[in-house]
């Protein structure tokens, strides 16, 4: 596709509900990242896949959160059992690669407004 | 450990004035150096990086960064605010790979 999508862009859960967030980077990329931004803040690393592999998941800040990437492309992260500090932008961003391979850098998507209430 | 540090989370600035938002790093290793702008209810977008080479690097809409190594500092400017510039910018560092340690922003406000 033309760039980074994600779906839904808005969810409102109760808390202890599960939720499950949905990104689509671009069409090839290889590397696909989850960050997490609450209110004020700057995006916070969650977790890198490279292809369907993850490779990196030291952002995620409980065995609450769970990322996964079957098929190298569409990836999902859930949340289960949702508290109210998990409200926050969650961001995706794909790449081509290492930014010393392709020098083109990571697009990132529109991302999911978490509320939980 | 990496980490970014940008100074004063809210700039205002008259449109046609110059605009600065600082940036300052800590790396251990050379750095990879980026400036993302973030309009409401809009994704991130690449406004310029700097992996190596000359150290002024040039990016969309009129801005530009230096890198300064001496000063760990990596500041965006653009010589005439325009009110469409005002957005949330983000400073962010890498170190030989895509993953990105961001700074908290800083939120331009142009004024007319």
């Amino acid at each position: 596709g033309a760039g980074v999508s994600q779906s839904p862009r808005y969810k409102v859960a109760k808390r202890g509900q599960d939720v499950a967030l949905r990104c689509d980077p671009i069409s090839g990329h290889v590397s696909l990242f989850w960050y997490q931004q609450a209110l004020g803040q700057g995006p916070e690393f969650l977790t890198y896949f490279q292809n369907e592999a993850q490779l990196d998941k030291s952002g995620l800040p409980s065995d609450r959160f769970f990322a996964e990437r079957p098929e190298g492309s569409v990836s999902t992260l859930k949340i289960q059992r949702t508290q109210q500090e998990d409200s926050a932008v969650y961001l995706c961003a794909s790449s081509g690669g290492r930014i010393d391979w392709t020098g083109r850098g990571v697009y990132f998507g529109p991302g999911t407004r978490l509320l939980v209430l | 450990a990496q980490s970014v540090t940008q100074l004063g989370s809210h700039v205002s600035v008259s449109e046609g004035a110059l605009v600065l938002l600082r940036c300052n790093y800590s790396s251990s290793v050379p750095p990879y150096l980026f400036w993302y702008v973030q309009y409401p209810n809009q994704g991130l977008q690449l406004l310029l990086k700097y992996t190596t080479g000359a150290t002024l690097v040039k990016g969309i809409n009129g801005f530009e960064a230096e890198f300064k190594k001496s000063e760990t500092s990596f500041h965006l400017t653009k010589p005439s605010a325009h009110m469409s510039d005002a957005a949330e910018y983000f400073c962010a560092v890498s170190k030989n790979t895509d993953k990105l340690i961001f700074g908290t922003g800083t939120r331009l406000q142009v004024f007319p």
